[in-house]
């Protein structure tokens, strides 16, 4: 069976310091990957997406970057946080079909 | 592209009642419609989905509702109990190859004891 596995479970950030948030999948091959952030008690607003390795579509213009390095492997990078910039953060999968699996989730605070 | 409207934002039932959530979705050509439940502190999960050839889809005490003339679709929890106390979220695919979901923001469900 798949799993997905984000880490960390949980970061605090001092604001202007870098990102690296990681989601892996498991038991799958050529997966869609997807990151969304959730603002509290608000809804899931998607950042990027990833049909396939280094591919990679943005859906929000900000200081928050992806990668895609290998093909279970998908990356949210900062090179300067921002206090909006904290919420929490979930991967999700998709074999290829519309449905998503989303991951156990980042909590981020930006202080 | 895709806009999802979901109603209410909240919802206070006893337990024991029925619940009632509804979304409209605006892309007349979307064909799949998944319902997430999230917990509080904890990942959403998909609870049902329902693709746009069938009108209605039941799983023992929740069920769904898709009426395409219309564009909404709506879960039903029937008997509910204390655990179903969560937010839920309604999401529609537009048309397919893009693999996206737009997802409503969510309805807070108190399931009263």
């Amino acid at each position: 069976s798949q799993t997905i596995h984000q880490w960390p479970a949980t970061l605090v950030q001092p604001v202007g310091s870098p990102l690296s948030l990681e989601c892996t999948v498991e038991g799958t091959s050529n997966p869609n990957l997807y990151w969304y952030r959730q603002a509290a008690g608000r809804g899931l607003q998607l950042l990027f997406y990833s049909v396939g390795i280094g591919q990679i579509s943005s859906e929000v213009p900000q200081n928050l970057s992806a990668s895609r390095p290998q093909d279970r492997q998908f990356i949210l990078s900062s090179k300067k946080l921002l206090l909006s910039d904290s919420g929490f953060y979930l991967c999700a999968w998709s074999p290829k079909i519309e449905t998503q699996y989303f991951g156990p989730g980042t909590r981020l605070l930006v202080l | 592209g895709e806009n999802v409207e979901q109603h209410p934002s909240t919802l206070s039932v006893q337990e024991g009642d029925s619940a009632v959530i509804k979304c409209t979705y605006s892309d007349s050509a979307s064909n799949y419609f998944p319902w997430y439940k999230q917990e509080l502190g904890k990942r959403p999960q998909l609870i049902i989905d329902i693709r746009s050839n069938v009108g209605e889809k039941k799983d023992q005490r929740i069920a769904v509702t898709l009426n395409k003339t219309a564009k909404h679709f709506s879960l039903h929890i029937t008997e509910t109990q204390p655990e179903d106390s969560a937010v839920y979220f309604c999401a529609a695919s537009p048309p397919a190859g893009s693999y996206q979901l737009t997802f409503g923001k969510g309805t807070k469900l108190s399931v009263i004891p």
